[in-house]
């Protein structure tokens, strides 16, 4: 079995400040592991994957995210907020021959 | 073309109304899918095409009737729908169905958003 679950459906930061948004997986395999971006009235945005191969995984807009096999976490972060990074974040997982599995998401607003 | 197309972006019909909402992808894959998005719940898997051919259908009602006619092209007709139908609808590709040897990457198109009266 599969299952991803997202702290915090809503996340508020101050423009400048580090994001931190929380995933933590389960899964009876190796898990891949991904955060996709949702901008309003869009479509869902890869923003990065882990494919086991680095646990420090790099994504676009400056964001990142590290898989921590020992505490089944696959957290996002982002080390300054800005203005353009307002949206609903994702998270998801896939294990063996699985479909993904998405988390309900979190949506982040972002203070001035 | 960017990889996937979505129309109509807005749709609004009565529980009688027949329409269909239509995605197709530029990317070179092989598999599609639908999915339902509705206000604070997950995203919801509802048909997985491969090569044309279904794979998956997780329990969706019968008012929902998908068509891939080829890979590039994937339909949602729509019949007697429900208010609570009422969502955002996703389509997607990847390269192939998920194996242990690939990612099994989703690229999404932009939704339909759907409103039933």
């Amino acid at each position: 079995a599969q299952s991803v679950t997202q702290l915090g459906s809503h996340v508020s930061v101050s423009e400048g400040a580090l994001v931190l948004l929380r995933c933590n997986y389960s899964s009876s395999v190796p898990p891949y592991l991904f955060w996709y971006v949702q901008y309003p009235n869009q479509g869902l945005q890869l923003l990065l994957k882990y494919t086991s191969a680095a646990t420090l995984v790099k994504g676009i807009n400056g964001f990142e995210a590290e898989f921590k096999k020992s505490e089944t976490s696959f957290h996002l972060t982002k080390p300054s907020a800005h203005m353009s990074d307002a949206a609903e974040y994702f998270c998801a997982v896939r294990s063996s021959a699985r479909q993904l599995t998405f988390g309900s998401g979190t949506q982040l607003t972002v203070l001035p | 073309e960017t990889g996937v197309t979505q129309t109509p972006r807005h749709l609004v019909m009565g529980m009688t109304n027949k329409k269909s909402l239509k995605c197709e992808q530029h990317l070179g894959h092989n598999a599609m899918y639908w999915y339902k998005q509705s206000a604070k719940k997950p995203l919801e898997l509802m048909f997985v095409y491969n090569f044309k051919e279904q794979t998956e259908n997780n329990s969706v009602p019968s008012r929902f009737s998908p068509e891939c006619p080829n890979s590039s092209h994937l339909f949602l007709h729509l019949h007697t729908l429900q208010p609570e139908d009422s969502a955002l609808y996703l389509c997607a590709s990847s390269q192939g169905l998920p194996r242990e040897s690939n990612t099994g990457e989703l690229f999404f198109g932009e939704g339909s958003r759907l409103t039933v009266l």
